[in-house]
């Protein structure tokens, strides 16, 4: 079945550093594909998302592109800030449907 | 605050009680999604409604857990003769949908805080 891989954490980094959190799947058909981020204390949010293939989904600084040909929605970031420290997860929803399926999720450290 | 929101937050209950749990979607969502968290894992998808049905459900979805949205805005979650495996974070989302052609632009899913179950 459907089911989304993402890099195991937790990944520590130092305020400004270049973030790289790697999410790869495995679909029939066409999915649409997204990052969520969940602050501590508070609910998932939508970080980005992307449709089709090629497309970039971009928000906050965050940026992650649609790889058909290797699976992949890796989240990336320039520049990393302490109040980034939260977990990420990568999930699709299948071609038709709006369920979601999400990776494990990984938890970002962000240390001044 | 118009987002979706759960009640209750937390729940403590024995094993072999039965539990309920509400959401509230944002109100011109009309469908509405449960999942299940548990501890260091994604979210689980549970079961969606378009406004008063049930249109799909998990095979995690026991013959103990029922989900009701009878007016199509709140639902409700009910877990019968509860288990310690049963602990987890029960999550609501609600989206807007567009008709079958849209269907693959997948309308954003918001969701609320969610309700600590805790089941001894």
């Amino acid at each position: 079945g459907d089911s989304v891989t993402q890099m195991e954490g937790p990944v520590t980094l130092s305020e400004e550093a270049f973030l790289t959190i790697n999410c790869t799947y495995t679909a029939t058909g066409y999915p649409s594909l997204f990052w969520y981020v969940q602050y501590p204390g508070e609910g998932l949010q939508l970080l980005l998302k992307a449709t089709k293939a090629d497309d970039k989904g971009s928000n906050k600084g965050f940026e992650a592109t649609y790889r058909k040909e290797t699976t992949s929605f890796h989240l990336e970031k320039g520049s990393v800030q302490v109040s980034d420290s939260a977990v990420y997860f990568c999930a699709l929803s299948p071609g038709g449907y709006n369920k979601l399926i999400f990776g494990a999720g990984t938890r970002l450290a962000v240390h001044p | 605050d118009t987002g979706v929101s759960q009640n209750p937050r937390h729940k403590i209950t024995k094993r072999g009680q039965n539990v309920t749990f509400r959401c509230d979607p944002i109100s011109e969502h009309n469908r509405l999604y449960w999942y299940r968290q548990t501890l260091g894992q994604g979210p689980e998808f549970l079961t969606y409604f378009q406004n008063e049905a049930q249109l799909e459900k998990s095979r995690l979805l026991s013959d103990r857990f029922s989900a009701e949205r009878p007016k199509g805005s709140f639902s409700t979650l009910e877990i019968q003769r509860t288990e310690q495996g049963d602990s987890a974070m029960y999550l609501c989302a609600s989206s807007t949908s567009g008709g079958a052609r849209e269907s693959r632009a997948t309308d954003t899913q918001y969701f609320g805080p969610g309700t600590r179950l805790t089941v001894l």
